[in-house]
C-alpha cells in the first residue's frame, strides 16, 4: 500500500507570495491533517480535514487555509508569506472516523521563504 | 508548562546498549500514546501505538505507559546505529484528533 504522498518535497518562495502544498493520503484513508515542524516549536497541529470538512484547527492565522476534495487530496495554502514561514510542513492521514487512531506521515515539504 | 515534555538531548549510546526514552504530560485526558521515529530529511515514522496504561513491545522495542505517573517511555534493547534518529513522542485524548507531540529526542548509537 502506497503511503502518503506530498509534493513538493522543496519549496523557495519570497516574502509575500503565497504557496500551495499538496497531499494524497494512504487508500481508503478519510482524515488528513497538516502539521508544521520548525527546530524551536517541534510539531505543531496546524487543521484536520474528515470528508472534505475542517474538523479541527490549531493556533495559526488565517493566512494558512486547507481543503480536502472529495478523493481525500487535500491541498494546504498559506497567502503573505513570512520568514517565519520557514518550517516543513507535515502531513499525515489516519483510518477513517476512528478515534485516536495514529497518523501517518508523508515525508514532508521543505519551504523556504526568503 | 508544555503539555507534552521531552528531554530533546541529544543522547549518544554505543552499539548494544539499552536506550530508554521518556516523556512526561499534563493533560489526564490523553488515552492513545505513540512513539515515532524521524529520520533526518524524512517524515515522522510510527514505531509504537498504545492505548491507555501498560506495556507492548515489539521485536526490539518496548513501549510503557502510566497514566498515574502521566509517564511514558519507549526502550530500546540491542540499539544498532540504524536506530540513530529522532524519536517524538505523541498523544491524543479521546474524541480528539488533535495529537499533541513532545520536542524529540535526538540518538546517536556509535558502531
Amino acid at each position: 500500500k502506497a503511503g502518503v504522498t506530498q509534493t513538493p518535497r522543496y519549496l523557495i518562495k519570497t516574502r509575500g507570495q503565497q504557496v500551495t502544498l499538496s497531499c494524497s493520503p494512504i487508500s481508503g484513508h478519510r482524515s488528513v491533517s497538516w502539521y508544521q515542524q520548525t527546530p524551536g516549536q517541534g510539531l505543531q497541529f496546524l487543521f484536520e480535514y474528515f470528508s472534505e470538512t475542517q474538523r479541527n484547527k490549531g493556533n495559526f492565522p488565517g493566512r494558512f487555509s486547507g481543503r480536502q476534495f472529495s478523493n481525500s487530496r487535500s491541498e494546504m495554502n498559506v497567502s503573505t508569506l513570512e520568514l517565519g514561514d520557514s518550517a516543513l510542513y507535515l502531513c499525515a492521514s489516519s483510518s477513517p472516523g476512528t478515534t485516536g487512531s495514529p497518523l501517518h506521515f508523508g515525508n514532508g515539504t521543505r519551504l523556504t521563504v526568503t | 508548562q508544555k503539555e507534552v515534555e521531552q528531554d530533546p538531548g541529544p543522547l549518544s549510546v554505543p552499539e548494544g546498549a539499552i536506550v530508554s526514552l521518556n516523556c512526561t504530560y499534563s493533560n489526564s485526558a490523553f488515552q492513545y500514546f505513540m512513539w515515532y521515529r524521524q529520520y533526518s530529511r524524512k517524515g515522522p515514522e510510527l514505531l509504537m501505538y498504545t492505548y491507555s496504561s501498560g506495556n507492548k513491545e515489539d521485536g526490539r522495542f518496548t513501549a510503557q505507559v502510566d497514566k498515574s505517573s502521566k509517564y511514558i517511555s519507549l526502550f530500546i534493547r540491542d540499539s544498532q546505529p540504524s536506530d540513530s534518529a529522532t524519536y517524538l513522542c505523541a498523544m491524543s485524548s479521546v474524541g480528539n484528533n488533535d495529537m499533541r507531540f513532545g520536542a524529540g529526542t535526538r540518538l546517536t548509537v556509535k558502531p
